[in-house]
């Protein structure tokens, strides 16, 4: 299984492009999510999914958007980059876990190995 | 303040143990999470703990929680040089789809 699967592996755009950043994942998970990592800052969450055909913002969505068309796939969209989006992107999936009180609290996440994108 | 504390850097030894300490502040979080990340790579999950226990070994890791004072230690014995990264500690809770991640701890072990 190849698990969690991120393109492009490096961009370099200017400022004012658009580019689409694309995760999939072969393992049938409900859950997708996009973060951010920049130096001193740990992980942001950007999006999330919790299911195909759905989406949900997390701690810094603005100036991105997402679609979850496929339950297999997870597209982050930059549609005017910015210098400040100059990061490393992560995507992640996961399954829901019910364990009867604790319904869906155990949250494995499965990592891609990252996009990491200059903006200039 | 942050839900999730880790301290920035440790450095150690080969061959000591290295003590990765988190603090969190959420009494409903139910599940707590140690990740890895190497250099250039994604997260690794190393191991996980419910919060209804104490303590979790699995090989060289030993997981500690002290629920009372929201207080997770990553024990890491006999450290060698393939296990400096970045140690992420994370939390779920009961009804949130989401992980709150801690700003990671840099481990660099030297010979």
């Amino acid at each position: 299984n190849a698990g969690v699967t991120q393109t492009p592996k490096f961009r370099v755009l200017k400022t004012g492009q658009s580019m689409t950043l694309l995760c999939a994942q072969d393992m049938n998970h409900e859950y997708m999510y996009w973060y951010r990592q920049d130096p001193g800052m740990g992980l942001r969450l950007i999006h999330y999914s919790v299911g195909e055909g759905t989406t949900a913002k997390g701690e810094v969505p603005d100036g991105y958007n997402v679609s979850r068309l496929k339950k297999q796939n997870f597209l982050l969209g930059l549609e005017s980059a910015a210098p400040s989006q100059t990061s490393v992107y992560f995507c992640a999936s996961s399954y829901s876990s019910s364990t009867g009180f604790h319904f869906q609290a155990k949250n494995i996440q499965y990592f891609g190995a990252g996009t990491r994108l200059s903006v200039l | 303040g942050e839900d999730v504390e880790q301290s920035l850097f440790l450095s150690v030894r080969e061959g000591d143990s290295s003590v990765i300490n988190c603090t969190y502040t959420d009494s409903s979080s139910t599940y707590l999470y140690w990740y890895k990340q190497e250099p250039g790579a994604g997260l690794q999950l190393l191991t996980y703990i419910f919060s209804n226990m104490d303590m979790k070994q699995d090989q060289r890791l030993t997981v500690l929680l002290n629920k009372k004072d929201k207080h997770l230690s990553l024990r890491i014995a006999d450290t060698q040089t393939g296990d400096s990264a970045i140690y992420f500690c994370a939390e779920s809770r009961a009804g949130y789809s989401t992980l709150t991640f801690g700003k990671g701890t840099m481990l660099l072990v030297s010979p």
